[in-house]
């Protein structure tokens, strides 16, 4: 199968300071991941898709300097909300593709961000 | 990415009823996935469509893709509580390469 491992699961942090989440492929490569924001009760937004060795692609309207990506291995994709304010408090979610069709894309369990 | 439309929203059933959500594209899709969360969970896959008019049974959930290949269902047949979570649709890349962009998902509550 595919596993992918996100952490923390759940993080308070203060304004002002900055948040790193890590997204494991546990036994699979994946040149690429992607992450997610969800907020309650409403859909997930594609915010930027990680590429391995190379910079990631932002949906329009996310700052790339507030969420900065870096996808420095096959298997490990972070996101760190800098300069974090209670605005960016939500649930962040990663997933990667094993690119084949019986198993879709695989979700890691998501971060819950609150900043106070 | 392609924008899907999902209908409706919400579901409240009884328990023992049946359910059914609709993903609704105005271009052609080359495939369709489903993912079901959880409450509090994280989106789980389900199946994907590749061929038109093609139809998936998973016990109790059946999957169709519309001839045209725009459209898509998923009808639950005598739902249970376990059933409860938000079922989205999300229309997928060849070979699963690129970016997976998700409807407005429909969330389904059932009374036991």
């Amino acid at each position: 199968g595919a596993v992918v491992s996100q952490h923390p699961s759940w993080v308070i942090c203060k304004s002002g300071t900055s948040v790193k989440i890590e997204c494991r492929s546990l036994d699979f490569q994946a040149t690429t991941m992607f992450w997610y924001r969800q907020f309650p009760k409403q859909s997930l937004m594609l915010m930027a898709t990680s590429n391995e060795g190379s910079k990631a692609t932002y949906e329009q309207g996310v700052e790339k300097d507030k969420f900065l990506i870096n996808h420095a291995s096959l298997t490990l994709s972070t996101l760190t909300v800098t300069s974090a304010h209670p605005e960016d408090s939500s649930f962040y979610i990663c997933s990667a593709s094993l690119r084949q069709e019986s198993y879709g894309y695989t979700f890691g369990s998501g971060t819950r961000l609150t900043v106070v | 990415g392609q924008q899907v439309m999902q209908i409706p929203q919400y579901q409240h059933v009884q328990e023992g009823e049946d359910f059914t959500t609709y993903c609704n594209s105005s271009t052609t899709l080359s495939n369709i996935q489903w993912y079901k969360q959880r409450p509090g969970g994280h989106p789980v896959f389900l199946i994907q469509l590749v061929k038109s008019g093609e139809v998936k049974k998973q016990k109790r959930l059946t999957f169709q893709f519309g001839e045209a290949k725009k459209n898509s269902s998923l009808h639950i047949t005598a739902t249970q509580t376990t059933d409860v979570g938000t079922y989205f649709c999300a229309p997928g890349t060849a070979g699963n390469t690129g970016k997976l962009i998700f409807g407005q998902g429909t969330t389904l509550q059932v009374k036991p």
